[in-house]
């Protein structure tokens, strides 16, 4: 599986946009890019992953550059209920074989303020 | 929505306990999971399962074993509970979905 590369922390103010970048140059063609976040004492929590094409959904949007060597998680209006630790994963396809085993490195953490 | 269900938030035991981990999920999803969680080193994968008695080990597998009797339920087991297996333990399932994960049970070894 490809390495990704966060950033240990961020700050962002409330109601701004979170911008959180992932390196990942070592990425294959048929490696997705994933993103989790873990409030803390709870489990992790999926918000979106992508291929190649930015992706949308009503926690996010990932943006993936066109050689596929980084992304970037945007939560748009962010909230203290946001503050969290983000990670960023690559991975085969959700369906493969190797039951999509993920490996979750330190991630990012990211700190809301009023 | 998925719900990955573990039976205890918090535990605590002693060392030497035959420790019993509880996981159910309600999506009827073949692949479940068992990470621990431990400050400085992410989340590590201990066993998974892709099938009802199938098992197959992840990274750090000494010390457990794993139960998969039917299809919603992942028993992670500490045969004798160890002081170095205080940790957060997270189960996870999917099936053509990104994973899925439970709230995590903290257990404690004294």
């Amino acid at each position: 599986d490809a390495k990704t590369t966060q950033p240990p922390s961020m700050d962002c103010a409330e109601g701004r946009a979170a911008n959180l970048p992932c390196n990942h140059s070592t990425i294959s063609g048929n490696e997705y890019v994933y993103w989790y976040r873990q409030i803390h004492s709870q489990g992790p929590q999926y918000i979106i992953h992508g291929l190649k094409n930015n992706e949308t959904n009503e926690m996010a949007s990932l943006i993936i550059t066109e050689d596929r060597k980084s992304s970037t998680l945007i939560l748009p209006h962010a909230t203290l209920r946001d503050t969290a630790v983000y990670y960023c994963i690559v991975r085969g396809i959700h369906g493969s074989s190797n039951t999509g085993k993920l490996i979750f490195g330190q991630g990012t953490t990211l700190q809301v303020k009023p | 929505d998925v719900k990955v269900t573990q039976s205890s938030r918090y535990l605590v035991k002693r060392t030497g306990e035959k420790v019993f981990l509880e996981c159910v999920q309600d999506m009827d999803h073949e692949n479940m999971f068992w990470y621990r969680q431990d400050p400085g080193l992410g989340l590590r994968l201990i066993y998974f399962s892709y099938d009802v008695k199938m098992k197959e080990k992840g990274d750090i597998p000494e010390g457990y074993s794993v139960s998969r009797e039917k299809k919603e339920r992942f028993s992670l087991i500490l045969e004798s509970a160890s002081t170095n297996q205080t940790s957060m333990y997270l189960c996870a399932s999917r099936d053509r979905t990104p994973l899925h994960f439970g709230n995590g049970t903290r257990l404690t070894v004294t």
